[in-house]
């Protein structure tokens, strides 16, 4: 199994540009989360969802949107992109909400904004 | 409030040297507690898991965590590290209000 594939791994966007970051799982996970990881602040949650056509914000969504056709794709939407929003990306999924059940994630997708 | 501190930022070891990385949280009730390892470029892979039970668990790799209730911890430890070790630990805590928590990482050097 491929688990979770990410796309682009790398990318360079000027001020105000617009791209979508993509996400995909093979394990016919239902939860998927989007973070953002920046040097000595861990992992922030942007958005998750539980399930095909819902989502929900989490700590830090403000500049993202996310959308949920599918149960394999989860993309994350940068709109205007902003030098706040250079950064690692990192997309993961989960069986279910249940705490007790690991995120699988993927590679990432390094972000600069210039 | 919920949350997971990871005191050490970097740590060094030789290789073959024993490892130990610090996790404290602070939750009010029993917390489900991760530890995940991220290799450079790469996405974050669980090393182990705690729910209840043996408070002493196993992982893969060779890792292993011990939970005490009374210090907050979930430290993970390794009695002999390899250079292949080298690389950033993040300890995590569910339930959050965003389901999980991550720590800020502890970067891990291997000296040879």
């Amino acid at each position: 199994n491929a688990g979770v594939t990410q796309t682009p791994k790398f990318r360079i966007l000027k001020i105000g540009q617009s791209m979508t970051l993509q996400c995909t799982q093979d394990m016919n996970h239902n939860y998927m989360y989007w973070y953002r990881q920046d040097p000595g602040m861990g992992l922030k949650l942007i958005y998750y969802s539980v399930g095909a056509g819902i989502t929900d914000k989490g700590e830090v969504p403000n500049g993202y949107n996310v959308s949920r056709s599918t149960t394999e794709d989860f993309p994350l939407r940068l709109e205007l992109a902003a030098p706040s929003q250079t950064s690692v990306y990192f997309c993961a999924s989960s069986y279910s909400f249940s705490d007790d059940q690991p995120q699988h994630f993927g590679d990432g997708t390094r972000l600069s904004i210039l | 409030a919920q949350s997971v501190t990871q005191p050490d930022i970097h740590i060094t070891v030789s290789e073959g040297a024993s490892l130990e990385l610090r996790c404290n949280y602070s939750y009010g009730a029993t917390p489900y507690l991760f530890w995940y390892v991220q290799s450079p470029g790469q996405g974050l892979q669980l090393l182990l898991k705690y729910f209840s039970g043996d408070t002493l668990v196993q992982g893969i790799k060779g890792f292993e965590a011990e939970f005490k209730r009374s210090q907050s911890s979930f430290n993970l430890r390794k009695p002999s590290v390899h250079w292949s070790d080298a690389a950033e630990y993040f300890c995590a805590v569910g339930p959050g209000t965003y389901k999980y928590i991550f720590g800020t990482g502890t970067r891990l050097k291997v000296l040879a």
